[in-house]
């Protein structure tokens, strides 16, 4: 069964540090891995899928990166803002039975972007 | 485009109360879940539909009916609420299988007494 670690829980930086978020998943047989970002009181919101093919994904600031035979992925944010504050989770569809139609989530880690 | 929508916002309910929560999107999308999310929990998947007439379930079905009739809308069906119950549901759609982004509704904060 796929299991899918966030580390840490919470994070605390300054404005303006680049940073590194964690992702690890059991079972490497990974079709995607997406990142999501979740603000308090709100859905998820889409940042990047990697395909099992790919080893990055950009968008804006955001850099994600993907290692399927060390079952890892990092979310790197750059020059962190206020506004980045949020909850992050990265999820992987569950192989070989499925798609995104039954994610398999992290617990997310919250961060807070101190100004 | 709404994107995905539910509702209710929130919700209280008492102990044995039935009540249907509503999600429906405007996307076109096969593929539609229901998730909840617990403190300490994480999101886990409670019941999931590819296509219309389609429905199977997931990680923690039991408590909870689903449906499919139409493309748009996937409705949860609480049957006899128990304070266990009580979380924030999340309803999510996408286009296929394997390679597509999953887009998220508001979400539905339960509270069941």
């Amino acid at each position: 069964k796929q299991e899918v670690t966030q580390i840490p829980a919470a994070l605390s930086v300054p404005e303006g540090e680049n940073l590194v978020l964690n992702c690890s998943f059991t079972d490497s047989a990974i079709y995607n891995l997406q990142w999501f970002r979740q603000d308090p009181g709100k859905g998820l919101t889409s940042l990047l899928l990697i395909q099992s093919s790919q080893r990055e994904q950009t968008s804006g600031r955001l850099n994600a990166s993907l290692d399927k035979s060390s079952g890892r992925s990092t979310l790197y944010i750059a020059a962190s803002q206020p506004g980045d504050s949020a909850t992050y989770l990265c999820a992987v569809p569950p192989f070989p039975q499925g798609g995104s139609e039954k994610l398999v989530f992290g617990k997310g880690t919250k961060l807070t972007v101190n100004p | 485009n709404a994107g995905v929508t539910q509702t209710p916002k929130f919700q209280v309910l008492k102990t044995g109360q039935s009540m249907t929560l509503q999600c429906a999107q405007d996307m076109n999308h096969e593929y539609m879940s229901w998730y909840r999310q617990d403190p300490g929990m994480g999101l886990r998947l409670i019941h999931y539909s590819v296509g219309a007439g389609i429905t199977d379930q997931g990680e923690v079905p039991n408590g909870y009916n689903v449906s499919r009739s139409t493309t748009e809308d996937f409705p949860l069906r609480l049957l006899s609420a128990a304070p266990s119950q009580t979380s924030v549901y999340f309803c999510a759609s996408s286009w296929g299988p394997v390679i597509d982004t999953q887009y998220f509704g508001p979400g539905t904060r339960l509270t069941v007494l």
